[in-house]
């Protein structure tokens, strides 16, 4: 039972433009999300994150947008460079200290 | 300040070989969690440390899996025997208590092969 989903395992973006990451969850528990970015051969590094009585956090380039209704959360970076390829994680906490993973959307900029 | 730092990086065994990750987690952070990456798959966590007291060991494999944290600083997990479905990333992250207890750092994890 995969209660966190990430439907698209990559994404190609220009570089310049904005990159947008979904994620959707299924329990009405989870009430803080974060995103991590994820480096070949690296451990995932925290990224941004969003408690649920928000539905907008940004950090810098970084922005997530959380739609409590739609269990449906997303990451956008613009304007997108080449260093934010790599694998990036959505996970989600029902305020337990157990974060549960979605399964990876892998970020490509092209130059 | 030193990240959290795993050894091997890399483990090939044959199976029913017994194997055992070792993890140092930044200096001061009382909470240390083990997580498994199978191909493809976001983390899972294993089990989860406060100081030594293990807090969460719900979705440890007891049969074969068995982790300690002595002195509530260094952590090993070990796995004996090794079965193939074993072959995953072993994680390791740290969390220190002032920070918001969802903002864990993770090691570069140990990539372990069964054969």
């Amino acid at each position: 039972d995969q209660q966190v989903k990430q439907n698209s395992p990559s994404l190609s973006v220009q570089e310049g433009r904005i990159s947008i990451l979904n994620c959707d969850y299924t329990n009405s528990m989870f009430d803080y999300f974060l995103w991590y970015k994820k480096y070949p051969a690296e451990g995932p590094t925290f990224l941004i994150s969003i408690s649920s009585i928000k539905d907008k956090n940004e950090d810098g380039r970084f922005t997530v947008f959380l739609n409590k209704s739609a269990k449906h959360l997303s990451l956008h970076i613009v304007p997108s460079q080449p260093g934010d390829s790599a694998v990036y994680f959505c996970a989600a906490s029902d305020g337990n200290e157990k974060l549960t993973f979605g399964t990876g959307t892998r970020l490509t900029i092209i130059p | 300040e030193a990240g959290v730092v795993q050894s091997p990086r890399y483990k090939i065994i044959e199976k029913k070989q017994p194997v055992a990750f070792w993890c140092n987690p930044i200096s001061g952070h009382n909470t240390l969690y083990w997580y498994r990456q199978n191909l493809g798959q976001g983390p899972e966590l294993l089990i989860r440390y406060e100081n030594e007291e293990a807090v969460d060991d719900s979705q440890l494999p007891k049969d074969r899996f068995s982790a300690e944290r002595l002195k509530g600083v260094d952590s090993t997990l070990k796995i004996q025997p090794a079965e193939l479905g074993d072959s995953a990333v072993y994680l390791c992250a740290s969390r220190g208590g002032g920070s918001s207890y969802n903002e864990q750092f993770f090691g570069p994890g140990t990539r372990l092969t069964v054969l």
